[in-house]
Order: C-alpha cells, then structure tokens, then sequence
C-alpha cells in the first residue's frame, strides 16, 4: 500500500466546535484529495489538491476549508461542525489525474 | 450537474456466475477508473481506461470504455467469493472535476 495516513482515525465532536483531520503521504504525489462516503451517496469529492498551495473545489465543498503548505501534508478543516457532516472521510493521492491511492478513512461523528 | 450512475444498485449472484455493472456519466469524460472497495475498507484503484471504445482484461476482469466516452462496463466471469465488494467507476471530465459513481455492491452466494 502507498504511504498515506490519516488522523485521527476516529473523531466525536459537538456541533459548532472546529475540527481539523490530517492527511499525510510519503510518496511525493503531486495531487491530493479528500471524499466523504455516505451510505446512499458513494463518495463524493470535497476539495482536491494538484500542488502545494493549489486546491479546489469539489461536488461537496461547502462546510469545508482545506489548505496544503507543504507536499506531503493535506489539511481538511470544519470550522463549525454539524450533524450533517458526520461520516468517513477518505484522503487520497494520485502521481497526475490517474491511479488513486486511498488512506484508511477517519470515522467523525458530530453530536 | 453532472452526475455518474451505476446499475444495478445491489447485485446478488451464485458463485460462478458472471456478474456486470454499468456505469453512465452526464458528460464526457476524459478517462474512466474502476475501484473495489471490501466492506470496511477504502477503495482499492484496479484499472484506468482512456481511449474511446478501449477494453482491456485483468484475468477475470474485463472493463470497457465506451464509443462517447460517457459510459463504461466492468464484467467480471465466473464470480469467486473473493469478488465481493462494492465497485466503482470514477473518472474526471473536461471541467477537471472529478466524480465517483454511486457504486454497485456485490454480494456472492457459495
């Protein structure tokens, strides 16, 4: 498997109170990704990275903030969590828009 | 918006039968990936396709990239418990976004 980690891998939070998950790779790929999957729903992609600094948005973005200072960090942020946003988020990475590798997935449950 | 369908939803099948999913996408896409994910587990990428009207195998595995690029077909012969899973497609269209498809879970019955 790629080098890709999340943390924390799991997460209870409370409305309205900020959270942050961390996606970090070893491999020095150059795009980056977070999804939520929701059952019902697949995964859907909330912003993505294509370089340090360069993100964008994806089918789910509102809610969410994300910022990347350096090659092997990607940083998703809720800055007011809600009930809505409870799920499994997945961080992935790819070399361009091809092969995707997939990290573990941090289990957050908003109450 | 756009948006990436797969059928069936749900697909229950004796072991050693052929199973296939399809999937259809809104607008043209650039490139058409598939991934499995097991239950509990993250998608696990198994093949890219690029070119209109591609196909390639992986043993028992075959996938297709439609004429219009917008549609796709994973077939997969002679199904093995191992097989079960739910698959997805994905691919990024000429916006540069990227979607997944809503997935179709295989169950497989010894």
């Amino acid at each position: 498997d790629a080098g890709i980690t999340q943390s924390p891998r799991h997460k209870v939070t409370e409305t309205g109170t900020p959270v942050t998950l961390r996606c970090h790779q070893t491999e020095n790929h150059r795009y980056m990704y977070w999804y939520r999957q929701d059952p019902g729903h697949g995964l859907r992609l909330i912003h993505y990275s294509y370089g340090v600094k360069d993100t964008d948005k994806g089918e789910v973005s509102d809610g969410y903030s994300v910022s990347r200072s350096k090659t092997e960090d990607f940083l998703l942020t809720l800055e007011s969590a809600t009930s809505s946003q409870t799920s499994v988020y997945f961080c992935a990475i790819s070399e361009r828009q091809g092969k995707q590798f997939f990290g573990p997935g941090t289990r957050l449950t908003v109450l | 918006g756009q948006q990436v369908m797969q059928i069936p939803q749900y697909q229950h099948v004796q072991e050693g039968e052929d199973f296939t999913t399809y999937c259809n996408s809104s607008t043209t896409l650039s490139n058409i990936q598939w991934y499995k994910q097991r239950p509990g587990g993250h998608p696990v990428f198994l093949i890219q396709l690029v070119k209109s009207g591609e196909v390639k195998k992986q043993k028992r595995l075959t996938f297709q990239f439609g004429e219009a690029k917008k549609n796709s077909s994973l077939h997969i012969t002679a199904t093995q418990t191992t097989d079960v899973g739910t698959y997805f497609c994905a691919g990024w269209n000429t916006g540069n976004q990227f979607y997944f498809g809503t997935g179709t879970s295989l169950t497989v019955i010894p």
